[in-house]
This record gives structure tokens, sequence and C-alpha cells, in this order.
């Protein structure tokens, strides 16, 4: 069965400062790997995907995340957040079959001060 | 681009009420979910559909039921509404393995 961890419940950064989101995941094959975010009373919006290839994939609004198969990781980073950034962020592994079928983390809430 | 609509973004039922939530989507995807969303249990899958009259239950369909007479559109049934289905509602839906498009939700309170 696939999992996701995502173990910062809530982080707090300062505007500009850089930002890390950590994601581990549990499959048993190369999986699909997304970031999704959320702003209150909205739904979830792709920030970015890893299919295969390339293990650093470029998102929207400035992110990117590295696959680290041997860490079983798929962290999201961001040189310089701003404070639209501040949101829910969700880590889900999927794969290829089972109808889309996606597990998503509990998510992760960032904060970011002025 | 991908639009997911659900058919409203508030809704107040009260206990015993069958309600149902509506989803469309226009991209003509063959995958759909209905998750529900409490805070600090993240996204929990009540029910997919991989086709129409298709369908599978998630983690959690107790006290739900779903229908998918056509491809566009994927219905959330709560039987006998209770207090413990106040939650938001997200509809998805996706293109074989491709990321989930999400409606932006329905919050369900049940009185």
């Amino acid at each position: 069965a696939q999992s996701v961890t995502q173990p910062d419940i809530h982080i707090t950064v300062s505007e500009g400062a850089s930002l890390e989101l950590r994601c581990n995941y549990s499959y048993g094959a190369t999986p699909y790997l997304f970031w999704y975010v959320q702003s209150p009373g909205q739904g979830l919006q792709l920030l970015l995907k890893y299919f295969s290839g390339d293990t650093l994939v470029q998102g929207i609004k400035g992110f990117e995340a590295e696959f680290k198969r041997s860490q079983s990781s798929f962290n999201l980073r961001k040189p310089s957040v701003h404070w639209s950034d501040a949101a829910e962020y969700f880590c889900a592994v999927g794969a290829p079959t089972n109808a889309g079928k996606s597990t998503f983390g509990d998510g992760t809430t960032l904060t970011v001060k002025p | 681009d991908v639009k997911v609509t659900q058919s409203s973004r508030y809704l107040v039922k009260r206990t015993g009420e069958k309600v149902f939530l509506e989803c469309v989507q226009d991209m003509d995807h063959e995958n759909m979910f209905w998750y529900r969303q409490d805070p600090g249990l993240g996204l929990r899958l009540i029910y997919f559909s991989y086709d129409v009259k298709m369908k599978e239950k998630g983690d959690i369909p107790e006290g739900y039921s779903v229908s998918r007479e056509k491809k566009e559109r994927f219905s959330l049934i709560l039987e006998s509404a209770s207090t413990n289905q106040t939650s938001m509602y997200l509809c998805a839906s996706a293109l074989g393995g491709q990321p989930q498009h999400f409606g932006d939700g329905t919050r369900l309170s049940i009185l």
C-alpha cells in the first residue's frame, strides 16, 4: 500500500526567507509524485508533478521539488517566500494504474511572517 | 483549462435529511473522486469512479453513496445526514494517472 508522510504540521517562515517542506512516501515501484497547494476556502491546485526523468522538477509560482529515490523523499522548495504563499501544502503519491487514485499526506500549513 | 464545478459552496441541512452533492467536470476525464477534508485529518477518499456507472469505495464510504450516470457528473449522496458528516467536501477529476483537478469544495453543515 502506498502512503505519504508530511512530518511538519505547521511551518512559519519570514517573508523573503527560503522554504523547504518535507515529504516522504512509501510505494513499491517508481511513484508518481505531486505537490498541491490549497488557499483558505479553495480547492487544491497542482504546483508540480514528477513522473520520471530529471529528478529536479520545476513548478508554478517559483516552486521546485527534488525526487530522491534513496531517501523516498520529494521535498518542496522555494528560494524566497512571498506573503501570498501562506497556504496549506499537500504532497501526494499516485500510480499510472489504479484509476488515478492518489494518496495524500495530511498537509503542512505555511505561515509567512512579514 | 479543466473546470471542476461543485454545485454549492455552502450547504446547511438537518439531521436525517438525504443530501446530494453534485460535481461536474468539463474535460472528459474518466476518473472522478469525492473526498472529505477535516482539520488535522487531511484528505480522505470517500468514493471514486473510473467510468460511467462504475464506482469503488475509498477509505471512508460508510454513510455515503455515489452515482455516475454520465461521464461528466459525479454525485455524492448522504443517505441520512448526521452531525458527524459536517465537513468540507472536495470533488476531483483526472485523466488516467495524471494529476487530479479539484473543485472549490462544498462546506456542508448538518444541524
